[in-house]
């Protein structure tokens, strides 16, 4: 069956700091990839897509490039911000249904 | 445009209970997908519906069962309900063909 793979956090990075959190997966077809964001006490929020391999997706400086040879689809943001402090999970979807992973918790310090 | 809207936002519940949870897709949206979501774990796939029909069921015992009505809207009923029914569950809307879920607040249940 399908399934995502994401780096373990929590993650804690200082303010403009660079951000890197990984995320694999393993599915059959062609599958579009997300990354949600969660607030604290929020539901999820899409944050951005790819439907296609070589694809990226962008949304608020952060970025994600949909590799099919590596079966990865890792997010970035090249200056982190306190209010980016959140859950990040990376999704995918095939058979009609999301398949996420376990989520990874970005703490930003000042 | 009012997005998902899911009902009530907190519930707390005993063991043998049984439960109805309430959600309305973000208009224009003809497909409702319910998702489990335990403390400090990704969100799970429990069914989908379409046509007032379950259309794909995650792996979830006959106790969580659901409803569309011609409105588009859903609920959720879990029956004799066990301490590890205790969760976010969360409600999302999508237009077919489209694969793009939009996800409400949630609903917090408790099961004491």
């Amino acid at each position: 069956g399908n399934s995502v793979t994401q780096m373990e956090g929590p993650v804690t990075l200082s303010e403009e700091a660079f951000l890197t959190i990984n995320c694999t997966y393993t599915a059959t077809g062609y599958p579009s990839l997300f990354w949600y964001v969660q607030y604290p006490g929020e539901g999820l929020q899409l944050l951005l897509k790819a439907t296609k391999a070589d694809d990226k997706g962008s949304n608020k400086g952060f970025e994600a490039t949909y590799r099919k040879e590596t079966t990865s689809f890792h997010l970035e943001k090249g200056s982190v911000q306190v209010s980016d402090s959140a859950v990040y999970f990376c999704a995918l979807f095939g058979n009609e249904k999301l398949t996420f992973g376990t989520g990874t918790r970005l703490t930003i310090i000042p | 445009d009012a997005g998902v809207t899911q009902s009530p936002t907190h519930l707390i519940k005993t063991r043998g209970q049984q439960v109805t949870l309430r959600c309305s897709p973000k208009s224009g949206h003809d497909t409702v997908s319910w998702y489990q979501q335990a403390l400090g774990q990704g969100p799970q796939f429990i069914f989908q519906y379409y046509e007032e029909e379950e259309r794909q069921r995650g792996n979830f015992p006959d106790r969580f069962s659901g409803h569309q009505f011609p409105n588009y809207s859903s609920e959720l009923n879990v029956n004799a309900l066990l301490l590890g029914d205790s969760a976010l569950y969360l409600c999302a809307s999508l237009q077919n063909p489209y694969n793009e879920q939009f996800f409400g607040p949630g609903t917090r249940l408790t099961v004491l």
